[in-house]
C-alpha cells in the first residue's frame, strides 16, 4: 500500500481567510513533504519533516505554516495567502533505505480570491 | 545549482512506437533517479526507480541509467493514448531528503 491521501481536493478562500490543508499516510513514512506546484512546472519543494522534525524549510513566507501533529499526519496552514500562491499543493512520504522513494498524495487545488 | 535537464517537448508519438525520453543531471552525487508521470491536474505517479548503471525493465517501461554520461533515460513501449501525460524525473543526492526534478517533458500519443 503506497496511498498518501490529502484533503480538501479543492479549496477556494479568500485573502483573509485562514484555513488548513491535511496529509495522512500509514506507510510507516518517517519523511513528509509539502511541495507546491504551478501548472506546466514541476513541483516546488516547501517543507519536509523527518521524524516529526522540520527539516527543510526552502524560504516558504510565514502566511504558510507546517505542522506535523504525528509520524502519520502533516498539516498546511494557510493565513493571508495571495492570488499568486493558488496552485496544486502535493504532499509526498518517503521510504527508507536504498529506497528512498517519494509517493505523492493526489493533492489540493488552491484557490485565492 | 543542482540541475536536472528534460526536453519539454511535446514529444508527438504515434500509437504503438516506442516513446523514449532524456534526463541530464548536474550533480555526480547522485544516487536515486525516478520517473513520474503526471497527467493534467492530476499528481505525480511514480513508475520507475533506477539506482545502478543499465537496464531496468517493467512491463512497457525501460529506465536506463548511465551514471559516467550523467544521463537517465525511459523508453515506452507500445506507445498507448493513455500514455500521453508529462514525466518528470526526478534525483536524489547520496544525502538528504530532497529530490530535485526536471521541467518535465510532454508527451502525446496520436492514435
Amino acid at each position: 500500500d503506497t496511498e498518501v491521501t490529502q484533503t480538501p481536493k479543492h479549496l477556494v478562500m479568500g485573502m483573509t481567510n485562514k484555513k488548513s490543508l491535511k496529509c495522512e499516510q500509514h506507510m510507516g513514512h518517517r519523511a513528509m513533504y509539502w511541495y507546491k506546484q504551478k501548472a506546466k512546472k514541476p513541483p516546488e519543494l516547501m517543507f519536509v519533516y523527518s521524524y516529526e522534525k522540520l527539516s527543510i524549510n526552502e524560504s516558504v513566507p510565514s502566511r504558510f505554516s507546517p505542522e506535523c501533529p504525528n509520524s502519520s499526519l502533516l498539516n498546511l496552514h494557510l493565513h493571508a495567502l495571495q492570488p499568486e500562491d493558488s496552485a496544486l499543493y502535493l504532499c509526498a512520504s518517503k521510504t527508507g533505505g536504498e529506497g528512498d522513494t517519494q509517493y505523492f498524495g493526489p493533492g489540493t487545488r488552491l484557490t485565492v480570491l | 545549482q543542482k540541475e536536472v535537464e528534460q526536453n519539454s517537448g511535446p514529444l508527438s508519438v504515434p500509437e504503438g512506437a516506442i516513446a523514449s525520453l532524456n534526463c541530464t543531471y548536474s550533480d555526480r552525487g547522485s544516487q536515486s533517479f525516478f520517473w513520474y508521470r503526471q497527467y493534467s491536474g492530476k499528481s505525480p505517479e511514480l513508475i520507475m526507480s533506477i539506482y545502478s548503471n543499465g537496464d531496468k525493465e517493467d512491463g512497457r517501461f525501460t529506465a536506463q541509467l548511465n551514471k559516467a554520461s550523467q544521463y537517465v533515460s525511459l523508453l515506452i513501449r507500445d506507445s498507448q493514448p493513455s500514455d500521453s501525460a508529462t514525466y518528470l524525473c526526478a534525483v536524489k543526492q547520496a544525502a538528504g531528503n530532497k529530490l530535485t526534478f526536471g521541467g518535465g517533458t510532454r508527451v502525446l500519443v496520436k492514435p
